[in-house]
């Protein structure tokens, strides 16, 4: 079965800092990868993915990802974060073929932006 | 329309009622998810429509029954619920294949008192 490990509960940056969340998935095919970004109370907003074509995927916000099959990874980035930008994030892996096909989530990074 | 909608927003109910929380979609999606969320958790999945088929998590209690009245619809009745129950519940949409992340709506915030 499928996972996904998020190591970093809880990460703190200063306001334009760069940022680097961390994320590690177990899957033994080809894995479709996913970043969301969850604010306070809110619904998961979709920020990028990758599925097969260049390892380096951009998203909305200014994010990108880099997969790396090596070392079974999917890290998210952003070269300057922002105020705004403090939500908690979710690294989540799909697998499974037709109406078996689900999401698996990791257990999430709390961003907290200093200013 | 690119969104998924839920209704209610908040929804306080008691041990012994009945209620319903309604998840709608316009995208064309042909798979629509419940999913719960207790606070700083990640989602956990409750139920799956895809493709006019249900797919049952059997560790779901049948407290919560998912319906799908159409394509554009999912509903999710509540009865006889526990305090534990309370969570913010999340729906879902997607395409139905590998390729596609899910669309999310912005919840239901349930109290279960």
């Amino acid at each position: 079965a499928q996972s996904v490990t998020q190591p970093d509960i809880h990460i703190t940056v200063s306001e334009g800092a760069s940022l680097e969340l961390r994320c590690n998935y177990s899957y033994g095919a080809t894995p479709y990868l996913f970043w969301y970004v969850q604010s306070p109370g809110q619904g998961l907003q979709l920020l990028l993915k990758y599925f097969s074509g260049d390892t380096l995927v951009q998203g909305i916000k200014g994010f990108e990802a880099e997969f790396k099959r090596s070392q079974s990874s999917f890290n998210l980035r952003k070269p300057s974060v922002h105020w705004s930008d403090a939500a908690e994030y979710f690294c989540a892996v799909g697998a499974g073929g037709g109406s078996n096909y689900k999401l698996t989530f990791g257990k999430g990074t709390l961003l907290t932006v200093n200013p | 329309d690119t969104e998924v909608t839920q209704t209610p927003k908040h929804l306080v109910m008691g041990m012994t009622n009945k209620k319903s929380l309604k998840c709608e979609q316009h995208m064309g999606h042909r798979a629509m998810y419940w999913y719960k969320q207790k606070a700083k958790k990640p989602p956990e999945l409750m139920f799956v429509y895809s493709y006019e088929k249900l797919s049952i998590n059997e560790s779901v209690p049948s407290r919560f029954s998912p319906e799908c009245p159409n394509s554009s619809l999912l509903n999710l009745h509540l009865h006889a619920l526990q305090p534990e129950d309370s969570a913010l519940y999340l729906c879902a949409s997607s395409r139905g294949g590998q390729f596609y992340g899910y669309t999310f709506g912005s919840g239901t915030r349930l109290t279960v008192v």
